[in-house]
């Protein structure tokens, strides 16, 4: 069976302290691995899609990685908004499976 | 209106009631989603909507019964729920097939259930 494990569960970091989120996972035929940002009381917003190791993805203060294991979500020189659940979630031959997420609270 | 939209955003409702939550996408997407939201769990699928076919979560119990009258409208049919069912239920589109990603969903907001 797929499994995502997102690690840590919280994260609380000073405004300019960069940091990283991992995923890791276990997926029969990786088809795609996927970043969502969940802000509190609202859906998750699609972020970045990788496809195979060695792949990397930027937006803004956000760059995502890709192993053949695990994907990290490196946040450089983070700001308050930049505070919510990181979803990370994986596709293999069959279904989408979603990690439990990444609680990121930024301290001004 | 642009996006995914869900209504109602907040529901209560107690054991006995039926009620619907709704889902529209103006995206012009092809395949629409129900998740499960509960805290510190992994968004859970609940029912997939794609090319017009309908796939489910086998662990689903019948209370919950889903209804896709066309490909922009998504509707989550509620009865003799449980207090576990409480829960955010999140509507999802995404294109399926030609340029379309699978796994890169547009969510809507969310409809917060609460059962009594």
């Amino acid at each position: 069976e797929d499994q995502v494990t997102q690690s840590p569960e919280a994260l609380r970091l000073q405004e300019g302290e960069s940091s990283s989120l991992n995923c890791s996972y276990t997926v029969s035929g990786l088809r795609g691995l996927f970043w969502y940002r969940q802000d509190p009381g609202k859906g998750p917003e699609f972020l970045f899609t990788l496809y195979s190791a060695g792949e990397e993805k930027e937006k803004e203060r956000l760059k995502a990685t890709l192993t053949k294991k695990e994907s990290f979500l490196h946040i450089t020189a983070p700001k308050p908004e930049d505070s919510a659940t990181y979803l990370c979630a994986v596709l293999g031959d069959y279904k989408l499976s979603f990690g439990a997420g990444t609680t990121v609270t930024v301290r001004a | 209106e642009t996006g995914v939209t869900q209504t109602p955003r907040h529901l209560v409702m107690g054991m006995t009631n039926k009620k619907s939550l709704k889902c529209e996408q103006h995206l012009g997407h092809n395949a629409m989603y129900w998740y499960k939201q509960s805290a510190k769990k992994p968004l859970e699928l609940m029912f997939v909507y794609s090319l017009e076919e309908r796939v489910e979560n086998n662990s689903v119990p019948s209370r919950f019964s889903p209804e896709c009258p066309n490909s922009s409208h998504l509707f989550l049919h509620l009865h003799t729920l449980q207090p576990e069912d409480s829960a955010l239920y999140l509507c999802a589109s995404s294109q399926e097939g030609g340029t379309g990603a699978p796994g890169e969903l547009f969510f809507g907001e969310g409809s917060r259930l609460t059962v009594l």
